[in-house]
């Protein structure tokens, strides 16, 4: 089993940028597509962007597209999450999850515990 | 457009059961999803992959009394022997073409 361990939340202003990074424990880290969740305060679990084993492929949620960049680095078992632009409603907290594909899809199988990220004036 | 609908919450005494519910949109029906479990301040876990033929692939560590099940566009969650710690949100998800879709949850509570 694969541990997760996000870091580099904070307080920003608005209009101010963060890099989350999400450190992987195994090195299995390379064969798994990783994904970015956000989850603000009170609600439920929001999908930000995915990003295949070798970086080939990029997603992103409409909400970020734009403003935020999925990048990971492979030997060094790492994955980040550049925030630019931010805005109050980005206020949540980040979790990193991965893993393997299960038939054609990419499962969230290991999760982090989160960053929090609070955008305020 | 891929969306994933959950009642709001549940409830069931301690040591029963309960099913949980996941509605694809129209269209979607032969959707995979996921479920996620999150207990209150705590990371989500995954518990479970159910295929639309009804095929399931567990998470590490999850226990057999989490079982899920498929007919049309409804995905269940079913928890035997309810624990609790069973106490959480759980949150279907799914896959769209170059996208991932969460359902807005349900909150179980334990009686």
């Amino acid at each position: 089993e694969v541990q997760l361990v996000e870091s580099g939340g904070g307080l920003v202003k608005p209009g101010g940028s963060l890099r989350l990074s999400c450190a992987a424990s195994a090195d299995t880290f390379s064969g798994y597509n990783m994904h970015w969740v956000r989850q603000a305060p009170g609600k439920g679990l929001e999908w930000l962007s995915s990003i295949s084993t070798t970086s080939s492929y990029l997603y992103y949620a409409d909400s970020v597209k734009g403003r935020f960049t999925i990048s990971r680095d492979n030997p060094k078992k790492s994955l980040f999450l550049q925030l630019n632009n931010l805005r109050v409603e980005d206020t949540a907290v980040y979790y990193c999850a991965g893993g393997r594909y299960s038939g054609s899809y990419p499962l969230l199988a290991y999760w982090g515990q989160g960053t929090r990220v609070t955008v305020s004036s | 457009q891929l969306e994933l609908t959950q009642s709001p919450s549940a409830s069931a005494p301690l040591g029963a059961s309960v099913n949980l519910t996941c509605s694809l949109t129209s269209g979607h029906s032969n959707y995979a999803i996921a479920w996620h479990q999150q207990q209150p301040d705590k990371g989500p876990r995954f518990l479970m992959k159910l295929d639309s033929d009804g095929s399931l692939t567990r998470g590490d560590g999850i226990p057999d009394r989490f079982s899920g099940a498929t007919s049309g566009a409804e995905r269940y969650l079913t928890i035997s022997s309810l624990q609790s710690e069973d106490e959480a949100d759980y949150y279907c998800q799914s896959w769209g073409t170059g996208i991932r879709v969460f359902g807005r949850g349900t909150r179980l509570t334990v009686l």
